[in-house]
């Protein structure tokens, strides 16, 4: 199987502007989650969707959002870019239904902020 | 809530020296427990997991045993390659589906 896909792997944006990040989930998988990577604040949880809802969202503002299709491909859009967006964004699917289970991380995506 | 706490690194090593990696946790509930291996330029792969007490997890000669009773999840390998060397994340997973990861630990085998 071919394993979690994210585009487009670098970004370079300006404050100010948005962005939005796709990710592919591996093959049957059914739940995404998307990760915040920084060197000073480390790995932070964003958000999980699973059937196209968001079940779990972490401590982030309002400037972060996303979405999942009926095909379990997400997307997440960060608008009003600051300088502190610059990071790793990974994204994870799980085969998951009922129970929490065990995540996949695909390549992530480097946003740049200037 | 919940917390990972790893050892500081860096942990530099001669090729086929012992190592282990120290990984406490403390979660509500009974948490499945992981390890993530991260190489430059790249994202996370699991190495391991474990979801409940006493569980081992092994792979690629990596272990890490489950232990309620001192809430820990040591990462240990008997003979590390240079071909180890990356940042290691022990990381923890609740019914909330969020993974809590530690700082990383990165390891530095040399030849």
């Amino acid at each position: 199987k071919a394993g979690v896909t994210q585009t487009p792997r670098y970004l370079i944006k300006t404050r100010g502007q948005q962005v939005t990040l796709s990710c592919s989930p591996i093959s049957g998988h059914r739940s995404v989650s998307w990760y915040q990577q920084t060197p000073g604040q480390g790995l932070q949880f964003l958000f999980e969707y699973f059937s196209e809802t968001q079940r779990n969202k972490g401590n982030f503002p309002g400037r972060f959002s996303g979405r999942q299709f009926s095909n379990s491909r997400s997307e997440m859009n960060v608008s009003t870019l600051e300088l502190g967006d610059s990071a790793l964004y990974l994204c994870a699917s799980s085969p998951e239904g009922l129970a929490p289970d065990t995540q996949y991380f695909g390549p992530g995506t480097r946003l740049t902020v200037l | 809530g919940d917390s990972v706490t790893q050892m500081e690194g860096p942990v530099t090593l001669s090729e086929e020296a012992c190592l282990t990696i120290n990984c406490t946790y403390t979660a509500t509930g009974y948490p499945s427990l992981f390890w993530y291996v991260q190489y430059p330029g790249e994202g996370l792969q699991l190495l391991l997991k474990a979801t409940k007490a006493d569980d081992k997890g092994s792979n690629k000669g990596f272990e890490a045993t489950y232990r309620k009773e001192t809430t820990s999840f040591h990462l240990e390998k008997g003979s590390v390659q240079v071909s180890d060397s990356a940042v290691y994340f022990c990381a923890l997973l609740t019914g909330r589906r969020a993974l809590t990861f530690g700082s990383g630990t990165r390891l530095q085998v040399q030849p």
